[in-house]
């Protein structure tokens, strides 16, 4: 199975904060990387697929990039809506396999 | 607009079995592979199981094999999962995960478009 790794596990920002996440895959996956957002008590919600295209209704502000092995999920200016848990996905083979996620905390 | 509804969890023993229900509603229902991830408590996401939009073709991960079985009845727009000789790491949400596309997974299947709330499911004497 591929391993995927994220950095860092956990995060403090302010609103309006540029915020990056990394993923890590153990083998090459080209460009298929999914991330998600997790919230407690909520339906989990695909935000970017395939490393870099935005999931229709997603804000802007949201970004992906990478391909091979390295990834990395972009917010632009953090919103007070967007602390969360942030979760990477592989699609490259089965089983998919998902990073131990990235907690980002108001600072 | 997509919804899924699951339902089903609870505590059981130890090696006892449970049903869980996704119910889905706003898309082509038999169009759609449909999978299974869960979340124990304190940790990541662990996909369980998929199963094609005709139900003709299933998937598991190793670490439920030959205890879940995933199924389909379209005509009632419902996904279910059986869990059979439970065990206390099977403790999690269980989250029901709508597919972009359809099995057989090619390189870059496996994308989930629409997920359910969760249900908790407790294995504990």
């Amino acid at each position: 199975d591929i391993q995927m790794s994220q950095s860092p596990s956990s995060l403090s920002a302010s609103v309006g904060d540029r915020v990056t996440i990394t993923c890590r895959a153990s083998q090459s996956i080209s460009k298929y990387l999914n991330w998600y957002q997790l919230k407690p008590g909520k339906a989990p919600k695909l935000l970017i697929y395939a490393a870099s295209s935005l999931q229709s209704g997603v804000p802007s502000r949201f970004s992906g990039s990478g391909s091979g092995t390295d990834f990395t999920l972009t917010i632009s200016s953090l919103q007070p809506e967007d602390f969360a848990t942030y979760y990477c996905q592989q699609s490259y083979s089965t089983p998919p396999t998902f990073g131990q996620g990235t907690k980002v905390e108001i600072k | 607009e997509v919804q899924l509804l699951e339902s089903g969890g609870g505590l059981v023993q130890p090696g006892g079995s449970l049903r869980l229900s996704c119910a889905a509603a706003g898309f082509t229902f038999s169009n759609y592979a449909m999978s299974w991830v869960r979340q124990a408590p304190g940790k990541g996401l662990e996909w369980v199981s998929a199963i094609s939009g005709s139900g003709g073709t299933t998937y598991s991960a190793d670490s439920v094999k030959g205890r879940f079985t995933i199924s389909r009845d379209n005509s009632k727009n419902t996904v279910y999962l059986q869990m059979k000789s439970l065990r206390a790491e099977d403790t999690a949400v269980y989250y029901c995960a709508k597919d972009m596309g359809e099995l057989p997974w090619l390189a870059g299947g496996a994308k989930f478009d629409y997920w359910g709330q969760g249900t908790l499911v407790t294995v504990s004497s």
